[in-house]
């Protein structure tokens, strides 16, 4: 079974705070993507990458950073916190590059920013 | 870009009746996913369409492909409290996937 683990499940931290979110996943997958989710808008990707070292912007890279040292880590990095980045933050990892593998996501983190 | 639109946003049914969700792509896709979401859970992926016309079922869950590749349904017939949860489709017009806003299905026992 795939396991995508996420280090937070809720995290509240303050505007203007440097916020990490890590996730690891066990099973060798290439890709690895962050999203966040907001009630009505559905899942929305931030950013994501196919490979060690490799990132690619999704729709919504602005205010966030990632980074990928190791081919199961994948962070997502807020530079500087802000109250409209309170949300629920996924990570998913997929088996291939491209988008025609399925996704495993995480279990989430709900991140409040004050 | 691509956007993907998902109607409707909520549903009610009464444990038994049927449910419908709709998928619209403004481009044409190469493949479409749909994922279930219980609440308080994540995500799960249920099945993938790849063809022109396709369609797929999974027990009393329908899916369906349209055939120019833009659009998509699910239809779930008798509905039971375990369906309770957030539908999503994502469509794939190139490297990534774009979710749609997902469809909430509540069901009345």
């Amino acid at each position: 079974d795939v396991k995508v683990t996420q280090s937070s499940r809720y995290l509240v931290k303050r505007t203007g705070e440097k916020v990490f979110l890590e996730c690891v996943q066990d099973m060798d997958h290439e890709n690895m993507f962050w999203y966040r989710q907001d009630p009505g808008l559905g899942l929305r990707l931030i950013y994501f990458s196919y490979d060690v070292k490799m990132k690619e912007k999704g729709d919504i890279p602005e205010g966030y950073s990632v980074s990928r040292e190791k081919k199961e880590r994948f962070s997502l990095i807020l530079e500087s916190a802000s109250t409209n980045q309170t949300s629920m933050y996924l990570c998913a990892s997929s088996l291939g590059q491209g988008a025609s593998y399925e996704q495993y996501f995480g279990p989430g983190t709900r991140l409040t920013v004050t | 870009g691509q956007q993907v639109m998902q109607i409707p946003q909520y549903q009610h049914v009464q444990e038994g009746e049927d449910f419908t969700t709709y998928c619209n792509s403004s481009t044409t896709l190469s493949n479409i996913q749909w994922y279930k979401q219980r609440p308080g859970g994540h995500p799960v992926f249920l099945i993938q369409l790849v063809k022109s016309g396709e369609v797929k079922k999974q027990k009393r869950l329908t899916f369906q492909f349209g055939e120019a590749k833009k659009n998509s349904s699910l239809h779930i017939t008798a509905t039971q409290t375990t369906d309770v949860g957030t539908y999503f489709c994502a469509g794939d017009a190139g490297n990534m996937l774009t979710f749609g806003g997902g469809t909430r299905l509540m069901v009345k026992p």
